[in-house]
């Protein structure tokens, strides 16, 4: 299974980009990178995956250099509704088994 | 709005009595999950059937059985809850098998062992 690593957590203003890196030095050549947003007391969300290079969505983008090591989840203009903990998941569904390793987290703390 | 729901919200039971948590969808989707979570650690992924074929994670203890009767329901059943096993425990579905398949969570139940 990929090991996952992410920053424990992380501040930022309002207003200001985030950027959430996510390690993950043995990814198979099949996996997917997912990135879900998480409050307390609830189910995390789905925010973005990608395989690849660059996704953007109208929430956030995902960068993927080509060794695929690792990603970083941006996060355009945070506001204080953005305060949460993010995770990465590494993995593929293959039908009969899962291989879906989710990172350590990071909680984001969004302030004024 | 179609949902993954979870019932009850939150759950106390007694040391070593059975528990049975559950889920409902109205996604269709083939694909459902039980992660565990634990306070401060992310979700761990217990067991999950694809339609109807049950499939364990490796290290999740025999205390911890599912039944998915349909399509629309699974259900976590503990058969003998320790003080280890209070966490958040969370159901998700996902639609597509192969390597995407984005999951939809439930809002989760919180255990509670006294």
């Amino acid at each position: 299974l990929a090991k996952t690593t992410q920053p424990i957590s992380m501040d930022s203003y309002e207003g200001q980009e985030v950027n959430i890196t996510c390690s993950h030095n043995n990814i198979a050549t099949n996996d997917y990178i997912t990135w879900y947003q998480q409050f307390p007391s609830q189910g995390p969300r789905f925010i973005i995956q990608g395989y690849k290079t660059k996704v953007t969505n109208e929430v956030a983008s995902l960068f993927i250099p080509a060794d695929r090591k690792s990603s970083t989840l941006s996060l355009p203009r945070v506001s204080l509704s953005d305060t949460a903990v993010y995770y990465c998941l590494v993995g593929r569904y293959t039908g009969t088994a899962s291989k879906l390793t989710f990172g350590t987290g990071t909680r984001l703390q969004v302030t004024l | 709005d179609a949902m993954v729901i979870q019932n009850p919200r939150y759950q106390v039971t007694q040391f070593g009595k059975p528990v049975t948590l559950s889920c409902s969808q109205t996604l269709n989707h083939n694909v459902m999950y039980w992660y565990q979570q634990k306070s401060s650690q992310a979700p761990k992924l217990l067991f999950h059937y694809y339609d109807k074929d049950f499939n364990n994670e490796a290290d999740t203890p025999d205390n911890f059985q599912s039944r998915r009767p349909n399509t629309s329901f699974c259900f976590l059943d503990i058969r003998s809850p320790g003080l280890g096993d209070a966490a958040m425990y969370l159901c998700a579905t996902s639609r597509v098998t192969g390597d995407r398949g984005e999951q939809y969570f439930g809002p989760g139940t919180r255990l509670t062992v006294t």
